[in-house]
Formats: structure tokens, C-alpha cells, sequence
């Protein structure tokens, strides 16, 4: 089945350090992949997608590579903020019997940058 | 623009009760999904309904159910609550079609208790 594997948290960087969250991926074809990070007490904020193979999303700062030969969507940022501070959760679409469409979501890894 | 919103944000409920959780989507968004947010099983899909007719559903019990009307509002509803139904509920709009291409908004979502 369609499934996304992310590392586990909680990570915690001080200001300026580099981040990586590693997310791998199990599907049927090639979905869409998606980012998304949920600020304490908020819902879920689309970070960044990619459609296909080879594409990067980026946004904030945050990037990120659909690798279909590693079936692979990591999120790297260069240098983390004390507000970038968050659940972030990797996800892909998968697409139900009546043409509707749904998100599988990682665990989510906890992040914490303190200054 | 107006976000999803989401209605009561908190709710305490005992065991054997049932909850009805509401959602406005965006104006002029067609696609209301449904999403349950706990610490162990993480996000998990419930259903998705687009012009008032289910299109997916995640593998949820019989006791969770839902519907949409013709503005596009949602509700779900959670008939004879167990301890395990506490959790943070989400709801998302999008335009329909491909979330790769249609994004999904969350809510900040419905957090429910259950005593």
C-alpha cells in the first residue's frame, strides 16, 4: 500500500545549524509528496510539494527532492530559526475508489531549535 | 479570505455519549476532508466529501460518520464514544481534484475529550 516513513524526534539543533528529516516513501506509481508543519496549538501549514520525479519544493528556506530512485523526500534547511520550531510531517496522496483523493501522513518529527 | 474553521475547537464528552464536530471550508472550495490527529496512531484519514457525496474513506468504524451540505459545510459525527476517540480532529478544504495541484487548507481543529 501507499505509506511514508519519516525519522523519528524529537530533534533538537541550536540557531543557524543545518536540518535534514529524512522521509521515505512506499506507492504505487508516483504520487505527489508534500511537507507540512503544524505550529504548537495550530493545524497543519502546507511547507512545500512536489508532483513529480526530480522536482524541488522549496519555501522558508526549507527544500526539498522527489528522488524516485531512492523513493525519497527529504527536508533540508541551511540554517534553522528558534521560530521554525514545529511538528513537521511528510505526506503523499493516495487515491480512493470514487475519484476521491487523501493524504497519508508520516509520524511527524518534533523539531526544537533553541537560540 | 476566511480560512476552514472549525467548531467547538474544545470539547470534553464522557464515554457512551456522541459528538457532532463542525467545518466551514474556504469559500468556494467543494472538497471537505476529515482527519483524527492522536500521539500514537498520528494522522489518519477518515473521509473526504465533494458536492455533498463521500468520495473516500479512511478504515474507521461504523460509529464515525459524516456528511456535507450544499453550501459545502461539514459536520461529522462520533456516535457512542469510547476513550480512544480523544483526539485532535482536522478538517480541510481544497478545490477538489488532485491535491498536487488543488492544495489542502487545514482547520485548526476540534480537540475532543473523551471521560
Amino acid at each position: 500500500g501507499n505509506s511514508v516513513t519519516q525519522m523519528e524526534g524529537p530533534v533538537t539543533l541550536s540557531e543557524e545549524a543545518f536540518l535534514t528529516i529524512n522521509c521515505t516513501y512506499t506507492a504505487t506509481g508516483y504520487p505527489s509528496l508534500f511537507w507540512y508543519v503544524q505550529y504548537p496549538g495550530e493545524g497543519l501549514q502546507l511547507l512545500l510539494k512536489a508532483t513529480k520525479a526530480d522536482d524541488k519544493g522549496s519555501n522558508k528556506g526549507f527544500e526539498a527532492t522527489y528522488r524516485k530512485e531512492t523513493t525519497s523526500f527529504h527536508l533540508e534547511k541551511g540554517s534553522v530559526q528558534v521560530s521554525d520550531s514545529a511538528v513537521y510531517f511528510c505526506a503523499l496522496i493516495f487515491r480512493g475508489s470514487n475519484s476521491g483523493y487523501a493524504l497519508n501522513f508520516g509520524k511527524g518529527t518534533s523539531l526544537l531549535v533553541t537560540p | 479570505k476566511a480560512g476552514v474553521t472549525q467548531t467547538p475547537r474544545y470539547l470534553i464528552k464522557t464515554r457512551g455519549q456522541q459528538v457532532t464536530l463542525s467545518c466551514s471550508p474556504i469559500s468556494g472550495h467543494r472538497s471537505v476532508s476529515w482527519y483524527q490527529q492522536t500521539p500514537g496512531q498520528g494522522l489518519q484519514f477518515l473521509f473526504e466529501y465533494f458536492s455533498e457525496t463521500q468520495r473516500n474513506k479512511g478504515n474507521f468504524p461504523g460509529r464515525f460518520s459524516g456528511r456535507q451540505f450544499s453550501n459545502s459545510r461539514s459536520e461529522m459525527n462520533v456516535s457512542t464514544l469510547e476513550l480512544g476517540d480523544s483526539a485532535l480532529y482536522l478538517c480541510a478544504s481544497s478545490l477538489g481534484g488532485d491535491p498536487g495541484a488543488n492544495v489542502l487548507t487545514f482547520g485548526a481543529g476540534s480537540r475532543l475529550t473523551v471521560l
